[in-house]
């Protein structure tokens, strides 16, 4: 199962911006609408976007996403450290028939 | 409140099989999809399958399709899923989420299955 390419990891201070960046192909991103995970250490994953930039009830506005072409990316500002985590990319792969996740990017809080 | 609860995980052998249960409570189960996302130890997330609400579609990643079968009980509010022919490689914390048959929103907290003799 393909996946798709994130950063390994990103950091910023308290209160900066952080962009995580997500890039796939035609067949996901390119055709299909992407979401985002967050997870932190131990825990299940738990959606922060969907339908490329919607933010489910609860998620703070400080969490937005954009996508365009066959890439995505999610910016965190306000940066917080409780904003400490992996999080995930994520889509519908029509080639394949299935939803493909991002490698993950490890958000680091200085 | 929405509850997923996983179980069926444990410690098997190489080649044997096992099931995995997902129980379902505080919402209207058979409205939704329900998926299946794996994490192999310090690794990332695998999607495995999705059922979708009425059981009529069932979609699995290339690297479990013919050995995982999931399905699902509406009566019941419970799926599952089937895994025959273990490997090492299954080894993994497997979740189960609810959504819509292209989006895994809301999830359960995970059931860890070992594979090793």
């Amino acid at each position: 199962q393909s996946m798709l390419t994130q950063s390994p990891s990103a950091s910023g201070t308290p209160g900066q911006r952080v962009t995580v960046s997500c890039s796939g192909s035609s067949s996901n991103i390119g055709r299909n609408t992407v979401n985002w995970y967050l997870q932190l250490p131990g825990t299940a994953p738990k959606l922060l976007i969907y339908n490329n930039n919607l933010r489910p009830s609860g998620v703070p506005d400080r969490f937005s996403g954009s996508r365009s072409g066959t890439s995505a990316s999610l910016a965190i500002s306000g940066l917080q450290s409780e904003d400490e985590a992996d999080y995930y990319c994520a889509a519908w792969d029509d080639t394949l028939n299935g939803y493909v996740f991002g490698t993950g990017t490890k958000v680091t809080v200085l | 409140q929405v509850q997923l609860v996983e179980s069926g995980g444990g410690v098997v052998q190489p080649g044997r099989s096992l099931r995995l249960s997902c129980a379902a409570s505080g919402f209207t189960f058979r409205n939704y999809a329900m998926h299946w996302v794996r994490q192999a130890p310090g690794k990332g997330l695998e999607w495995v399958a999705v059922i979708t609400n009425d059981g009529s579609g069932k979609y699995y990643a290339d690297s479990v399709r013919g050995r995982f079968a999931i399905s699902r009980d509406n009566s019941k509010n419970t799926r599952y899923v089937q895994r025959n022919s273990l490997s090492p490689e299954d080894t993994a914390v497997y979740f189960c989420a609810r959504g819509t048959a292209m989006l895994p929103e809301y999830w359960g907290q995970g059931t860890l299955v070992t594979v090793a003799s």
